[in-house]
């Protein structure tokens, strides 16, 4: 089992749609949370870091749970530019800071 | 400013030849990781460097891969007797100190093709 999962997709949402990532991470001793994301043949690129408490930014909102080892990522009102790779990423104590990632959700907004 | 640089951009070479590829980090930051991602295997953690300490290796998939990091800047990752299943993007990203909560911030990679 994958230590961090995600529902690969492909979602394919019209304009304007509100649409919503889930990802769950296999290991409780978890230290920072966030969602990447990923232009066609570009590098990834922090969109949020994920709290406890929930964060939000602008259109995008992010939620942890870790009682249930899950996070969830929502976009309101997308936009053709949102067309992406979302990558749920984690940090797990003692693993000296690396990203581990998961397999990422794709996203295509459609005009 | 500028971002974290990679080179080659593109890379092509033959099985069993070695290849280097070279990063440049952000100017300042103490802390720099490689990453790959391959299509079978997704974006995967390779070598991490914090300032002078000695870099933590376990995620280098075997003994063909190393990497240094000279003066605390520039980083160049090695692969020896390069496999087909070394093809893939090598990520190089950079952070300030590699603290909790520390951003990390990704070049834009090279592209490895093994033939």
């Amino acid at each position: 089992r994958k230590e961090v999962e995600q529902d690969p997709g492909p979602f394919n949402v019209p304009e304007g749609a509100t649409v919503a990532f889930n990802c769950t991470y296999s290991n409780s001793a978890s230290q920072s949370f966030f969602w990447y994301r990923q232009d066609c043949r570009k590098e990834p690129k922090l969109l949020m870091s994920v709290y406890s408490s929930g964060n939000e930014d602008g259109r995008f909102t992010a939620q942890l749970n870790r009682a249930s080892q899950y996070i969830s990522l929502l976009i309101r009102d997308s936009k053709l530019s949102d067309s992406a790779t979302y990558l749920c990423v984690v940090i797990f104590s003692g693993s000296a800071r690396q990203l581990t990632f998961g397999s990422g959700t794709q996203l295509t907004v459609l005009p | 400013g500028a971002g974290v640089s990679q080179s080659p951009s593109n890379k092509v070479t033959e099985k069993g030849k070695d290849v280097e590829l070279r990063c440049d980090p952000i100017s300042g930051h103490t802390a720099l990781y490689w990453y790959r991602q391959s299509l079978g295997q997704g974006l995967e953690f390779l070598i991490y460097f914090q300032g002078n300490s000695a870099p933590d290796k376990s995620g280098l998939p075997s003994d063909r891969f190393s990497a240094e990091r000279t003066g605390g800047s520039v980083s160049t990752l090695t692969i020896q007797r390069t496999q087909q299943e070394d093809s893939a993007v090598y990520l190089c990203a950079s952070s300030q100190d590699g603290v909790s909560g520390d951003t990390q911030y990704f070049g834009p990679g090279t592209r490895l093709t093994v033939l």
